[in-house]
């Protein structure tokens, strides 16, 4: 079964930095287009940034355009997500989710059990 | 406020039939295709509906997708106590060049 598993959640002090990793098996993770979704606390599911097969192509919500990068590393099949320049409207349930990027196709299957980001002031 | 619309909520009975909508334009659902997501209390979402109205691999044909226009609709039918869920809908948004959903649409069966 595939499987992701994300990690590097925790608490941070607005303007801080974390870095997200999702762990990739039983798929073969360079193939395949990778998303991380967020869902803040009691709210619905929010885009955050996407990136291509091979990593050359990457897109952003305008919410973290500048502030967060997405990046993956095919050979460990992991996925990361660095997110500096904080903000407590950034606390969110971290989710990374397999799926292509730019459509016209569009869908997002599997997802992690999400890592949670709690940013403080 | 999301660039997708759904209703915040939908009810029916167990056996009964419910739809859900999902609205939005030409630069999104006009143009790129759309899918369904089922999110369980506290668990994680949960693809339903692919290319607007294809179904993974376990997904029962209870569920079924639509798309006409610049609007998109998830049927359940048969509904069962084990639906109630918040259900959205996504698609990317080639204006934005980005993904977007829905605000999400909470199902009770009452």
């Amino acid at each position: 079964e595939v499987q992701l598993l994300e990690s590097g959640g925790g608490l941070v002090q607005s303007g801080g930095t974390l870095k997200l990793s999702c762990a990739a098996s039983r798929f073969t993770f360079s193939s395949h287009a990778m998303n991380w979704v967020r869902q803040a606390p009691g709210k619905g599911l929010e885009w955050v940034a996407g990136i291509s097969a091979s990593g050359n192509g990457t897109f952003y919500a305008d919410s973290v355009k500048g502030r967060f990068t997405i990046s993956r590393d095919n050979s460990k099949t992991t996925l990361y997500l660095e997110m500096n320049s904080l903000r407590v409207e950034d606390t969110a349930l971290y989710y990374c989710a397999r799926g292509p990027i730019v459509g016209p196709t569009f869908w997002f299957d599997p997802w992690g059990q999400g890592t949670l980001a709690t940013v403080s002031s | 406020q999301s660039v997708l619309t759904q209703p915040p909520s939908v009810s029916a009975a167990p056996g009964q039939k419910v739809t859900i909508s999902c609205s939005g334009s030409s630069s999104n659902i006009g143009t790129n295709f759309v899918s369904w997501y089922q999110q369980l209390p506290g668990t994680a979402p949960k693809l339903l509906i692919y290319e607007n109205n294809k179904r993974p691999s376990g997904i029962p044909d209870r569920f079924s997708g639509s798309k006409s226009g610049t609007s998109a609709t998830l049927g359940i039918t048969g509904l069962q106590t084990g639906d109630e869920a918040d259900y959205y809908c996504g698609t990317w948004d080639s204006r934005l060049s980005a993904a977007v959903f829905g605000g999400g649409t909470q199902l009770t069966v009452l």
